[in-house]
């Protein structure tokens, strides 16, 4: 079955440095990927999304995704973290067949001053 | 304005009551989805229904009904059978199946 991994469960950074929130999946073919984020209490929106094509990608508030197909990774980037980012992040695959979407575990991000 | 509502936002219910969470939508979209989130397990998929009158399990469907009789309505049953209710359930859509999805503000459920 198909799975999203997302190894960092926290990540910390002062407020103003570069962010990097790796995602790993698990499918043969090319995926459909997407990286949401989650205030608390509230419902994910969606930052970006990959389904062909350019391998970097833009999406919303700043943030970039490049896939790499060789390590079955889609990370998210950001070069300068802002305070309101503070947030939880979910990577997300769309598992092909079955056009199912599935979720990484996330990643909650704390921003220091 | 186009978007997806869930309701109630908090619901509070005593054990072996049955629960239904509403989720409507109206964007349009064909394809509809029920998620569980727990703290430090993300979002589970408890049911999909890619077009009307048709709809398939997720990974921890037990415990839980929907039914899809509305294009734009896909409310969710939590049965008694469901050992672990309490939770936070997000409501989402797409266009079809696949494309990026839309989500609700959620539904947080008690059970006491």
């Amino acid at each position: 079955a198909q799975s999203v991994t997302q190894p960092d469960i926290h990540i910390t950074v002062s407020e103003g440095a570069s962010l990097e929130l790796r995602c790993n999946y698990s499918y043969g073919a090319t995926p459909y990927l997407f990286w949401y984020v989650q205030s608390p209490g509230q419902g994910l929106q969606l930052l970006l999304k990959y389904f062909s094509g350019d391998t970097l990608v833009q999406g919303i508030k700043g943030f970039e995704a490049e896939f790499k197909r060789s390590q079955s990774s889609f990370n998210l980037r950001k070069p300068s973290v802002h305070w309101s980012d503070a947030a939880e992040y979910f990577c997300a695959v769309v598992q092909g067949g079955y056009n199912k979407l599935i979720f990484g575990a996330g990643t909650r991000l704390a921003v220091h001053p | 304005d186009g978007g997806i509502t869930q309701s109630p936002k908090y619901l509070f219910r005593k054990e072996g009551q049955n629960v239904t969470l509403s989720c409507e939508q109206n964007l349009n979209h064909d394809a509809m989805y029920w998620y569980r989130q727990d703290p430090g397990q993300g979002l589970r998929l408890i049911y999909y229904s890619q077009i009307v009158n048709d709809f398939q399990k997720g990974d921890i469907a037990e415990g839980y009904s929907v039914s899809r009789e509305k294009k734009e309505s896909f409310p969710l049953t939590v049965t008694s059978a469901q050992k672990n209710p309490t939770a936070f359930y997000l409501c989402a859509s797409s266009m079809k199946a696949g494309d990026e999805a839309f989500f609700g503000q959620g539904t947080r459920l008690t059970v006491v």
